[in-house]
C-alpha cells in the first residue's frame, strides 16, 4: 500500500543553519505531496504542497520539490529560526480519490539560538 | 473565521467505558476526516464523510469504533468498551474537497484520550 518514510529526529540545529528533512514515498499513480507542521501546543497546519512532478511548493522560506524519479519530497530551508522549532510531517494523498492523507512518522526540529 | 473545533480537548476514561468525541468542521466544508495519532507517530486515517455519507471506514481499528455525521455538519466518533491501546490523540479535519480535486485539509486541535 501507499506509504511515506521520513528521516527520524530529533534534528537539532543552531539558528541560521541550513535545514533538510528527507521524505520518500511509495504510491500507485501520481499522488499529491504535502508538508504539515505542528507547533508546540497547536494543531496540524499545512506548510506547503505540490500536486505534480517537478512542482515546487514553498511557504515561509521552506521549499520542497516533487521528484518523481526518486519518489522524494525533501523539505529545505536556507536559514532556520528558533520559531521554526516544531514537528514536521510529510504526507501524500492518492490521485483521483477523496484526498485522505497518509503521513510519515514526523520529524522533530529543535532550533537553538 | 472559525476553524475546526473538537471537544473535549482531553478525556480520561477507565478501561471498558464508552466515550464520544465531537468535531465541528468549518461551515460549508463537504469533506470530514478522522485520524488517530499515537504518541510519537504520524496521524493515521480512520474514516471519511462526504456530507452525511460515510464513504470510507477502512481505517477504523475494530467494531468498537463508530462514527456518524447525521446532518452533514457535526461529527461524533464513538469508542465503545475502551481499551488501553485506544489511548491516542484523535484528530478531525475538514475540507471543501470532493472526489478528484486537491483541497487543503484543516485540522482541529485534537482530543487526547487516555484510557487507564
Amino acid at each position: 500500500g501507499d506509504s511515506v518514510t521520513q528521516m527520524e529526529g530529533p534534528v537539532t540545529l543552531s539558528e541560521e543553519a541550513f535545514l533538510t528533512i528527507n521524505c520518500t514515498y511509495t504510491a500507485t499513480g501520481y499522488p499529491s505531496l504535502f508538508w504539515y507542521v505542528q507547533y508546540p501546543g497547536e494543531g496540524l497546519q499545512l506548510l506547503l504542497k505540490a500536486t505534480k512532478a517537478d512542482d515546487k511548493g514553498s511557504n515561509k522560506g521552506f521549499e520542497a520539490t516533487y521528484r518523481k524519479e526518486t519518489t522524494s519530497f525533501h523539505l529545505e530551508k536556507g536559514s532556520v529560526q528558533v520559531s521554526d522549532s516544531a514537528v514536521y510531517f510529510c504526507a501524500l494523498s492518492t490521485a483521483g480519490g477523496y484526498n485522505k492523507l497518509i503521513f510519515g512518522a514526523g520529524t522533530r526540529l529543535a532550533v537553538h539560538p | 473565521g472559525a476553524g475546526v473545533s473538537q471537544s473535549p480537548r482531553y478525556k480520561v476514561a477507565k478501561r471498558g467505558q464508552d466515550v464520544a468525541l465531537r468535531c465541528d468542521p468549518i461551515s460549508g466544508h463537504v469533506s470530514l476526516f478522522w485520524y488517530q495519532q499515537a504518541l510519537g507517530q504520524g496521524p493515521e486515517f480512520l474514516t471519511y464523510f462526504q456530507n452525511e455519507a460515510q464513504l470510507d471506514k477502512s481505517g477504523l481499528p475494530s467494531d468498537r469504533f463508530f462514527a456518524e455525521r447525521p446532518e452533514g455538519s457535526v461529527s461524533t466518533l464513538k469508542i465503545q468498551r475502551t481499551q488501553q491501546e485506544d489511548s491516542a490523540v484523535y484528530l478531525c479535519a475538514s475540507s471543501l474537497a470532493r472526489q478528484g480535486a486537491t483541497y487543503e485539509q484543516y485540522f482541529g486541535p485534537g482530543t487526547r484520550l487516555t484510557v487507564t
